[in-house]
């Protein structure tokens, strides 16, 4: 079955440090790969996406490339901010022929904790 | 506009007890999606709909577990019976279609605590 399976936490980091989140995934098909983000208190919102192989999905200066070869999907950003204190899903939506499945299959999540 | 929203935000309950959660997708969205999110188990898809036929339901843990449809619009998702571990934070989301392009928008949950 499909399956995501994203780096242990928690991460804490001091402001202004790069930050990897590793996410692998294993999937029949060609998913489109997804990075959700849960702020504290709030519910989840898509933070970046990417339906194809070698696309870059990139928002708030966040950013990660769908690498097809090594099936992974990894979170980059170059310069962290107390106010990206979250935990970070990494998902897949396995589509064929353009129709998805319908259905979101999540990594465990991963809390960011930014220190000043 | 105004984006998902699901009520009780909170609900308390007895083991036993039914509950029923409710979902009110963004206006015109026609696909559904239930969720739910536990220490244990993390997210977990349950059941999506597209308008009002359920064409996944392979996420629901039980027999308990039921959703409905009407109109387009509202769900309502039912547990019947419920046990100590249905506890966990429901969520539901919204998509204008079913296409791998669409991006889900999710509302902020419901927390059921089964006592």
């Amino acid at each position: 079955g499909n399956s995501v399976t994203q780096m242990e936490g928690p991460v804490t980091l001091s402001e202004e440090a790069f930050l990897t989140i590793n996410c692998t995934y294993t999937a029949t098909g060609y998913p489109s790969l997804f990075w959700y983000v849960q702020y504290p208190g709030e519910g989840l919102q898509l933070l970046l996406k990417a339906t194809k192989a070698d696309d870059k999905g990139s928002n708030k200066g966040f950013e990660a490339t769908y690498r097809k070869e090594t099936t992974s999907f990894h979170l980059e950003k170059g310069s962290v901010q107390v106010s990206d204190s979250a935990v970070y899903f990494c998902a897949l939506d396995l589509n064929a022929g353009g129709t998805s499945y319908g259905k979101l299959t999540f990594g465990q999540g991963t809390i960011l904790t930014v220190h000043p | 506009g105004a984006g998902v929203s699901q009520s009780p935000s909170n609900k308390v309950t007895e083991k036993g007890k039914d509950v029923e959660l409710r979902c009110d997708p963004i206006s015109g969205h026609t696909a559904l999606y239930w969720y739910r999110q536990s220490l244990g188990q993390g997210l977990e898809f349950l059941i999506y709909f597209q308008g009002n036929s359920a064409p996944d339901k392979s996420g629901l843990p039980s027999d308990r577990f039921s959703a409905e449809r009407t109109g387009g619009s509202v769900s309502t998702l039912t547990i019947q019976r419920t046990q100590q571990e249905d506890s966990a934070v429901y969520l539901c989301a919204s998509s204008p279609r079913q296409t791998y392009t669409d991006t889900q928008y999710f509302g902020p949950g419901t927390r059921l605590t089964v006592l």
